[in-house]
């Protein structure tokens, strides 16, 4: 199984710029996510969804926009890239159970490292 | 709001030893999840325990356990007899669900770097 898969894996781009990333699953998860990952400050949540169709603003989604067209599919935009947006993304999913479930546990892509000059 | 502190930014472990990496949590949720992940420095993100909020004993995978104290809000993560492959970073996690849906909130984590 190729489980969550990101592309592309390096990116540079230009101050104001824009791009998109794509996250792709294969099994079946109603549930997905975009974090970010800058040192020294974790994984912060850009925005996730809940199922096809839907998507909520996570905790830092100022200068993104996704998209759920497709349940398996969970896009990441980046309209004006702008230096701070220098980070790692990783994108990541998970299914639907109880919350008391080891099967919350999530399935993460390699991430995708994105420079902005 | 949720939040997850992990205080220590590094540790030093010897070889065979066990750590103990600290974290703390916050929520007024009392259904919640609690997990632990490492990540090399290859960058995946690898699932290593986890922690239900109504679970009685603390949760147990090979050489990591994880030290729930619900009173405290902790969730404290013990890797047993160290080996130079645990060298990484260390993310403790929780699963937030204030909204209704199931989105995880991580900590700035612990890199870990084991001496042999």
């Amino acid at each position: 199984n190729a489980g969550v898969t990101q592309t592309p894996k390096f990116r540079v781009l230009k101050t104001g710029q824009s791009m998109t990333l794509l996250c792709a699953q294969d099994m079946n998860h109603e549930y997905m996510y975009w974090y970010r990952q800058d040192p020294g400050m974790g994984l912060r949540l850009i925005h996730y969804s809940v199922g096809e169709g839907t998507t909520a603003k996570g905790e830092v989604p100022d200068g993104y926009n996704v998209s759920r067209l497709k349940k398996q599919n969970f896009l990441l935009g980046l309209e004006s890239a702008a230096p701070s947006q220098t980070s790692v993304y990783f994108c990541a999913s998970n299914g639907l159970s109880g919350v008391n479930s080891g099967a919350n546990v999530l399935t993460f892509g390699a991430g995708s490292r994105l420079t902005v000059l | 709001a949720q939040k997850i502190t992990q205080t220590q930014p590094g540790m030093f472990v010897q070889e065979k030893e066990a750590v103990t990496l600290d974290c703390t949590y916050d929520t007024s949720d009392q259904s919640y999840g609690l997990f632990w992940y490492k990540q090399p420095s290859s960058g995946e993100m690898i699932f290593l325990i986890y922690q239900g909020s109504y679970d009685e004993q603390n949760a147990t995978e090979g050489r990591y356990s994880l030290n729930f104290q619900k009173a405290r809000k902790s969730a404290n993560l013990v890797i047993s007899a160290s080996q130079l492959g645990d060298s990484a970073m260390y993310f403790c996690a929780m699963r937030d669900t204030n909204t209704g849906g199931f989105k995880t909130i991580f900590g700035a984590g612990t890199r870990l770097f084991v001496k042999a």
